[in-house]
């Protein structure tokens, strides 16, 4: 069964800087790879997705996100983070059956 | 933003009691999907549904059933409710096509169970 891992429980940024958020995934094949963001108090929004080709997929709101298969990963980044990314950020991963499993989730914290 | 209402957005309940939530979509898709979220864990999967009246356990279905009567509705229903079930559910959404293989999210509901 496919499973993901995101190592980074919080992360605080400054606002302006950089934002890498962490995804390892465990899955034989070439597995289906999203994020989602959640608000507080809202539902889970797709921020992108991977199914195949290029590895670096662009998603909404400025963010991308490059599969590495070598490192079973797939890092979610924004160049500059603006106080309204902060939010919980889930990985999931499909293995082509309909389901997907969701890491633990990274919650960002963004100070002026 | 997909056609999706969860409810009740949230419930206080007593343990021991039943309780059913509720999903509806206006999208017609044909996959219907439980969540419930609890911090440390992410979303798990209690059950789901592809189809009218076609059903599968996820990976915490201990103490759920869950119900499809008609392609927009999805009812899940805790039998005897235990504070452990206190969580927030979400319920989603998403189509038979493979080249369309994200899920769309409701807005959850809040479970409290005393």
């Amino acid at each position: 069964a496919q499973s993901v891992t995101q190592p980074d429980i919080h992360i605080t940024v400054s606002e302006g800087a950089s934002l890498e958020l962490r995804c390892n995934y465990s899955y034989g094949a070439t597995p289906y790879l999203f994020w989602y963001v959640q608000s507080p108090g809202q539902g889970l929004q797709l921020l992108l997705k991977y199914f195949s080709g290029d590895t670096l997929v662009q998603g909404i709101k400025g963010f991308e996100a490059e599969f590495k298969r070598s490192q079973s990963s797939f890092n979610l980044r924004k160049p500059s983070v603006h106080w309204s990314d902060a939010a919980e950020y889930f990985c999931a991963v499909g293995a082509g059956d309909y389901k997907l499993s969701f890491g633990a989730g990274t919650t960002v914290t963004v100070r002026a | 933003d997909a056609g999706i209402t969860q409810s009740p957005r949230h419930k206080v309940t007593e343990t021991g009691t039943p309780v059913t939530l509720r999903c509806h979509q206006t999208e017609n898709h044909r996959y219907m999907y439980w969540y419930r979220q609890d911090p440390g864990h992410g979303l798990r999967l209690i059950h789901y549904s592809y189809g009218v009246k076609d059903t599968d356990k996820g990976e915490v279905s201990d103490g759920y059933s869950v119900s499809r009567s008609k392609t927009e509705d999805f009812l899940l229903t805790l039998e005897s409710a235990t504070s452990s079930q206190t969580s927030v559910y979400f319920c989603a959404i998403s189509e038979s096509d493979r080249s369309n293989y994200e899920q769309y999210f409701g807005p959850g509901t809040r479970l409290t169970v005393t």
